[in-house]
């Protein structure tokens, strides 16, 4: 089974703060993902890898940068954290069209 | 870009079925149609997938129709655990490979 896992279900951190959110996946999958889920806005994509270093800015990357120096580890970055970046983050793998997420992480920026 | 809508909520009953219908109307000839299902404090997780016609597997089955403008996923004989969110996601594989999921639809099964 594909697994794909996130350093983290819970984050508390304070505005201003940098933050890392992890992503690991065991499966060889070229294509990485991180998209945030917000009440009434479904999923949106942040940012996403179709190789090691390599990126593309999704439908809201203001405020977040990635990186991805190995193929099984896709990270996102906050720069300095603000309020509005309260969210859950899920990471996702795919292998044509099918994507796995991961746990999610719920960040709390207070 | 092809911009999907579903409706926002549905209701059912143990043992219904239910079809959820997603309509995508700008798709291109090299889209793909995932549905995915989303459980509370859970990543989604992919249901089914398909380009024409009628796919089936052992959870659900998707028909799309000739136009591809729509889809609909048919959840036979639903249960208490089907309720969840349910979303439609078009995989638009240009250079930008964007992909985009509807609003989602929660479903409450209701016994």
């Amino acid at each position: 089974d594909v697994k794909v896992t996130q350093s983290s279900r819970y984050l508390v951190k304070r505005t201003g703060e940098k933050v890392f959110l992890e992503c690991v996946q065991d499966m060889d999958h070229e294509n990485m993902f991180w998209y945030r889920q917000d009440p009434g806005l479904g999923l949106r994509l942040i940012y996403f890898s179709y190789d090691v270093k390599m990126k593309e800015k999704g439908d809201i990357p203001e405020g977040y940068s990635v990186s991805r120096e190995k193929k099984e580890r896709f990270s996102l970055i906050l720069e300095s954290a603000s309020t509005n970046q309260t969210s859950m983050y899920l990471c996702a793998s795919d292998s044509s069209y099918e994507q796995y997420f991961g746990p999610g992480t719920r960040l709390t920026v207070t | 870009l092809a911009k999907t809508t579903q409706p926002i909520s549905m209701d059912s009953y143990e043992g219904q079925e239910v079809n959820i219908t997603c309509s995508h109307n700008n798709i291109a000839t090299n889209d793909y149609i995932t549905w995915y299902q989303q459980f509370p404090s859970q990543g989604p997780r992919f249901i089914i997938q398909g380009y024409k016609t009628k796919v089936t597997n052992e959870v659900a089955s998707l028909f799309i129709p000739a136009d591809r403008k729509s889809s609909t996923l048919s959840l036979p004989r639903v249960s208490l655990s089907d309720t969840a969110v349910y979303y439609c996601l078009v995989a638009q594989m240009d250079s930008s490979y964007k992909l985009i999921f509807g609003s989602g639809t929660r479903l409450l099964v209701r016994p």
